[in-house]
Parts: structure tokens; sequence; C-alpha cells
């Protein structure tokens, strides 16, 4: 049972456009929301997070938005450039205060065209 | 700065043999852990340690069993391998087990 959900597993974007990439969740229990972005023979670096007091949380490009009442955040870049292309992974974790433990998604695959 | 490190970066194994990984981790930190990523799939969390012990573990069977050394480095021992254990295997590092998460470049197993 996926406690973390991409459902798109890929998606091309023109470059300068808006890219938006979606994830859902189930467990109640996930206070802590992470995207990580993976290029080829590298692990996951970290990108962006919220935390489940906030809605909204921006750094440069990168726009993380989280609904709560829905299990749904989604990341928007904008504009989007071609060094984006890579595997976004959404991830979720119960509160950090004690251990940090990301449940990930499998992963969305964004392709910027020029 | 050096980041985190894992190797080796290739290898491939017969069913049932063992192997082991090694992980050091970005200096500073004092927390590893390990995750399974299968083709397709996100990272799924193994084991962590801290202080020299399993912290928590993930649901992985005892074939997965792993070791953190004094200087925080780490192995990550898999015995009697299958073929479902085919996958990338990440290292993450932290500083404190409730710290951001770095991940190494990951070592490619492939059972055969």
């Amino acid at each position: 049972d996926q406690q973390v959900k991409q459902n798109s597993p890929s998606l091309s974007v023109q470059e300068g456009r808006i890219s938006i990439l979606n994830c859902d969740y189930t467990n109640s229990m996930f206070d802590y929301f992470l995207w990580y972005k993976k290029y080829p023979a590298e692990g996951p670096t970290f990108l962006i997070s919220i935390s489940s007091i906030k809605d909204k949380n921006e750094d440069g490009r990168f726009t993380v938005f989280l609904n709560k009442s829905a299990k749904h955040l989604s990341l928007h870049i904008v504009p989007s450039q071609p060094g984006d292309s890579a595997v976004y992974f959404c991830a979720a974790s119960p509160h950090r205060g004690g251990s940090y433990i990301p449940t990930f998604g499998r992963g969305t695959s964004l392709i910027v065209h020029p | 700065d050096a980041g985190v490190t894992q190797s080796p970066t290739h290898l491939i194994k017969t069913r049932g043999q063992q192997v082991t990984l090694r992980c050091s981790p970005k200096s500073g930190h004092d927390t590893v852990s390990w995750y399974q990523q299968a083709l397709g799939q996100g990272p799924q969390f193994i084991f962590q340690y801290y202080e020299e012990e399993e912290r928590q573990r993930g649901n992985f069977p005892d074939r997965f069993s792993g070791h953190q050394f004094p200087n925080y480095s780490s192995e990550l021992n898999v015995n009697a391998l299958l073929l479902g254990d085919s996958a990338l295997y990440l290292c993450a590092s932290s500083l404190g087990p409730g710290g951001e998460q770095y991940f190494g470049p990951g070592t490619r197993l492939t059972v055969t």
C-alpha cells in the first residue's frame, strides 16, 4: 500500500513554461514533506520542503503547495529550464523531532525541452 | 567538504551469495540510513544507524543487516541473495537521526 503517490510517471514541458508536479499521501501522521531531485548516476538531492503548519513555501523558481485537507502537495517550477530535467521524488515524514525517515513516492520524470 | 561516498559503484553477484556495501558519511554527520531503490520505484527505507546501533528498521527481512563503525561509516550486508535484491542501494547521512539527509550516489547491485 503506497502511502505517497506520484501518479504521473513523466511530464514534458517547454523551456520557460511552468512545470507542475503532483503528489498525494494517505498517512495522516505525515507532517513534513519534501521534494528531491535525482539526476542519473547521482543520489537524490534535497530541493525544497514544507511543514504541515504552512500551505506554501518558496525558494527561487521552486514553490511547494500543501493542501492538508486533500492530502495533496504540488511542486511548481517557474520558469522551467532544461537543467531541471531530472526525476523528482515527493517524500513525507512524521514529525521530525525524534528521527526523520521519509517515505518516498515512485518519482516523476520531468523533461524540459529547449 | 566531502559528501557521502559509497563503494563499490556496481557489482554483480549470484543468487545465494552474500554482499557487503560500504558508506562514508558527509563530514560532520553521525547518522547513516540505508535505502533500496528498485527499478521504477522510489527509495525504500531499510534501516538507520546512530551511535553504532540500529535505531529504526523498515520492512526488510533479517537477511539485511548492518553495522556502524566508530568513525560513523557504515556497512550494509545482505545474505542469501535473491534475484529481487537487484536494486540501487542508497546511503544517506545526517547530523543526528532527525537531521536533513544527504544521499550518496548509490551502489548498483545486480543478482543473477
